[in-house]
């Protein structure tokens, strides 16, 4: 079946470090691909997201690329702070499906 | 526009009680998602619907129920909790796929039940 599969966290950084966190998926299709974001104390958020091969998405400095060949779509910030400290979800939609499938989620800590 | 809400924020069951959690959205969207979150496992859906009147089965429905009576609210009900449903719960709502632009799920703040 479908799924999502991103590296395990915590991940600490210092401040204005390069980050990545990769994900990557199986799927048939064509799938949408999404990064969301959870801030402490708060619901899921949408960052970015690519819904066909070689789109680049990108939001707040963060960026990913679908790459089919790989199928994955790692998230990346050339430069990080304090206040991107949160959660991080990679997710896939197929064209076919109703739901979003998550990954387990990345812990993100950036140390001043 | 308020978006998605839950009710309540917080809430303490003991073991055997039930509850409703009831999530609103006032964007107008078919698709409605709950969801729990728990250390580790990331989300897992419980149910969803397609549309008003319709309630389908996700990832980890066992013991629990829903009802779409209306467009803009979907609850989730425990009959009889166990210590197992202790977890954080999120709701969500979107549009169709396929609906250009617009198959971006939109998440409510969470609910924290702790049953005893």
């Amino acid at each position: 079946g479908d799924s999502v599969t991103q590296m395990e966290g915590p991940v600490t950084l210092s401040e204005e470090a390069f980050l990545t966190i990769n994900c990557t998926y199986t799927a048939t299709g064509y799938p949408s691909l999404f990064w969301y974001v959870q801030y402490p104390g708060e619901g899921l958020q949408l960052l970015l997201k690519a819904t066909k091969a070689d789109d680049k998405g990108s939001n707040k400095g963060f960026e990913a690329t679908y790459r089919k060949e790989t199928t994955s779509f790692h998230l990346e910030k050339g430069s990080v702070q304090v206040s991107d400290s949160a959660v991080y979800f990679c997710a896939l939609r197929t064209s076919s499906a109703s739901k979003i499938i998550f990954g387990s989620g990345t812990r993100l800590s950036i140390r001043p | 526009n308020a978006g998605v809400t839950q009710t309540p924020k917080f809430r303490v069951l003991k073991t055997g009680q039930s509850m409703t959690l009831l999530c609103a959205q006032d964007m107008n969207h078919e698709y409605m998602y709950w969801y729990r979150q728990d250390p580790g496992m990331g989300l897992r859906l419980i149910h969803y619907s397609v549309g008003e009147g319709t309630t389908a089965k996700g990832e980890v429905p066992d013991g629990y129920n829903v009802s779409r009576l209306k467009k803009q609210n979907f609850l989730l009900g425990l009959e009889s909790a166990a210590p197992s449903q202790t977890s954080v719960y999120f709701c969500a709502s979107s549009w169709p796929q396929g609906r250009t632009g617009t198959d971006t799920q939109y998440f409510g703040p969470g609910t924290r039940l702790t049953v005893l």
